[in-house]
This record gives C-alpha cells, sequence and structure tokens, in this order.
C-alpha cells in the first residue's frame, strides 16, 4: 500500500544542523520530494531525488535515500530561523497514475 | 518557472450554498492537476484527479457528487464544493503537473482556505 511517515516535530538550535525523517512502504515508487509549507501557504518543492539515487545536495540541503530500507532523510545544514516551517517527504508512484503520497509533515522550530 | 494561480485564497459563505474555486497554470498546460484537502496540522490529503477533457479520478472516500471537478481547458480546473457544511471547512490545494518539466514538475497553488458557517 501507500504510506509515507514522518515525525511530527523537529526543534533545533540555530546554525546546528537539523534531519529530517521519512519512510516509505511502496517500492514502486520512483521519485520521492521534499516540500516546504510556510503557515497558510502552499507547498513550496525543495528538492527531489530519484529512486536509483543514493543522494543529493543542493547547497544547504542534502538528501540522502536508503532503498533498501525505504528511508529517506533532509539534513538542511546551518538551520536559520527562515527554516521554521513544515517539511513534508512525498513520493510519486507511477502505478497510481503519478499520483504524489504526502508524508503527516515534520514542524521544524528553531530555537535561539 | 511554472506558477499555479489558485483562486480565491480565502472564502467564506454559508451553510447550503456552493463554492467554486479556479486552479490555472499560468505558463504551462497541464493536462493533469491534482486537488487535496488539508486540516490543521495535518498532512494533505489528495481528494482526486483532474483530467483534461474526461471525468475525474476521485479517491475512496471523497463523494464526488459533493465536490465536483472540472477540467474543461489545459490551463483551468475547478473544484466545487456543493451544499457546503461546517465541516467541508479546511484548506484546500490544487497541484498541476508540467509534464515538459518531467517527474518534479508539480508546482502547487497557494490554497484556498474555505470556512462554512
Amino acid at each position: 500500500g501507500e504510506d509515507v511517515e514522518q515525525s511530527l516535530f523537529l526543534s533545533v538550535r540555530e546554525g546546528d544542523s537539523s534531519v529530517i525523517n521519512c519512510t516509505y512502504t511502496d517500492s514502486s515508487s520512483t521519485y520521492l520530494y521534499w516540500y516546504k509549507q510556510e503557515p497558510g501557504a502552499g507547498l513550496q518543492l525543495l528538492t527531489y531525488i530519484f529512486s536509483n539515487m543514493d543522494m543529493k545536495q543542493d547547497q544547504r540541503l542534502t538528501v540522502l535515500l536508503n532503498k533498501k530500507d525505504k528511508h529517506l532523510s533532509l539534513r538542511i545544514a546551518d538551520t536559520q530561523t527562515g527554516d521554521s516551517a513544515i517539511y513534508f517527504c512525498a513520493e510519486t508512484i507511477y502505478s497510481s497514475a503519478s499520483k504524489i503520497i504526502f508524508g503527516s509533515g515534520t514542524r521544524l522550530s528553531i530555537r535561539p | 518557472g511554472a506558477v499555479v494561480s489558485q483562486h480565491p485564497s480565502w472564502v467564506i459563505c454559508k451553510s447550503g450554498t456552493s463554492v467554486k474555486i479556479e486552479c490555472r497554470s499560468l505558463d504551462f498546460q497541464a493536462t493533469t492537476m491534482f486537488w487535496y484537502r488539508q486540516f490543521p496540522k495535518q498532512s494533505l490529503m489528495l481528494m482526486a484527479t483532474s483530467n483534461e477533457g474526461s471525468k475525474a479520478t476521485y479517491e475512496q472516500g471523497v463523494e464526488k457528487d459533493k465536490f465536483l471537478i472540472n477540467h474543461a481547458s489545459l490551463t483551468l480546473s475547478t473544484l466545487t464544493v456543493t451544499s457546503a457544511h461546517p465541516e467541508d471547512s479546511s484548506f484546500y490545494i490544487c497541484s498541476a503537473r508540467d509534464q515538459a518539466a518531467g517527474n518534479y514538475g508539480y508546482t502547487f497553488g497557494s490554497g484556498t482556505r474555505l470556512t462554512v458557517v
């Protein structure tokens, strides 16, 4: 079945690294995404990774994919107050008409 | 980059009335659009997949007669909440897929906050 799970909350100190974790169940997932949602706003695509990749880095963001364990993580280096938001892990499954399935979202809060 | 415009951004309506929400792809054509519903502090729940020129595909548990979807052109999909009730109050978000952009071509609208009183 299609299921994406994340922890609900994460609190980090400003300047530290944040690591948000996600697990998924469908082995036929093709692309995995990280989206950011600020209060009252839509979703902003942060980064994505194809399922045959292990890692992708984009400036402060590093995505790690362990396909064997169906585990995805997003690392934000040097976390800033502007990074406070909800982060959604998501996957597309081609067997399901390319729809995106979202995790529950992780609320990231930054401590001074 | 690809832009999806969603309108209105917020709406308040009386119980029993209908509300229409528009989702437009501004600079690309979208044969497929998606409608999501998000309750406070919860994730996005896919309601339906809107297909240009054909009927929408609804997810299990979503009432197709209550949430009418029309995708009459390659740049516009509409969601009409019919006979709205307070429990329909939610944040509705649309997404359009830019086929030319590949699998990262899912762009989201800014959402519509519906309050039914």
